[in-house]
């Protein structure tokens, strides 16, 4: 089945105990991108990458790190966490073109404490 | 720069009853349009995409949106709502520029109640 997996689904941990979210998909997408919903900001871009070792930044990268060392793995890292990275996280992939659009995973829920 | 605004945070409709999302974008050249669903505690599903040709275009569970270009809208519409359309319905613009830059726009959302 053609899909996005991210693991974990729920997290919960302490300021500044690094962590990272794994992000992987099996459909050869080129783009991969992370996205954080908060209550009523909506859905914000983190990161992006277009293809493996091209990554750039999206509206929110402010305590956030990603690599893209294989095509199918987008990893999203949080080096010291903090409360107001608590959110859910939605990584999502899309082929070349816009034409098929993003397909997203289920969703992290990250708590910081 | 690009935007989505979907006017309405939060519409209930009774069951069988017909439903319209509306939603506005602002966006420079001919726009990639999507609206996905959001069911509680779960990820986004694609519902259905336009990008060119008929500006009517069908979805899964039984939606359709129409493109209006001279509105700037793309209007999510079903003729007969279910108890299992209870939902948030976020409408999104695709925007690549020429700086490389790459992202989903994504409106704040509509969420839908529907009453029994």
């Amino acid at each position: 089945e053609a899909q996005v997996t991210q693991n974990p689904r729920y997290l919960i941990t302490v300021t500044g105990k690094k962590l990272t979210v794994t992000c992987s998909q099996n459909m050869n997408h080129e783009y991969m991108s992370w996205y954080r919903q908060d209550p009523g900001l909506g859905l914000r871009q983190i990161y992006y990458s277009m293809n493996v070792e091209v990554t750039d930044k999206g509206d929110v990268p402010e305590g956030y790190k990603v690599s893209r060392k294989e095509k199918r793995n987008f990893p999203l890292i949080l080096e010291s966490p903090s409360p107001n990275q608590t959110s859910l996280y939605f990584c999502a992939s899309r082929p070349y073109t816009w034409n098929y659009g993003y397909t997203f995973g289920s969703g992290t829920r990250l708590t910081v404490v | 720069a690009q935007s989505v605004t979907q006017p309405d945070i939060h519409i209930t409709v009774s069951e069988g009853a017909s439903l319209e999302l509306r939603c506005n974008y602002s966006y420079g050249a001919t726009p990639y349009l999507f609206w996905y669903v959001q069911s509680p505690g779960q990820g986004l599903q694609l519902l259905l995409k336009y990008f060119s040709g008929d500006t009517l275009v069908q979805g899964i569970k039984g939606f359709e949106a129409e493109f209006k270009r001279s509105q700037s809208s793309f209007n999510l519409r079903k003729p007969s709502v279910h108890w299992s359309d209870a939902a948030e319905y976020f409408c999104a613009v695709g925007a690549s520029t020429q700086g490389g830059s790459e992202k989903l726009v994504f409106g704040k959302g509509t969420k839908l109640t529907v009453n029994p």
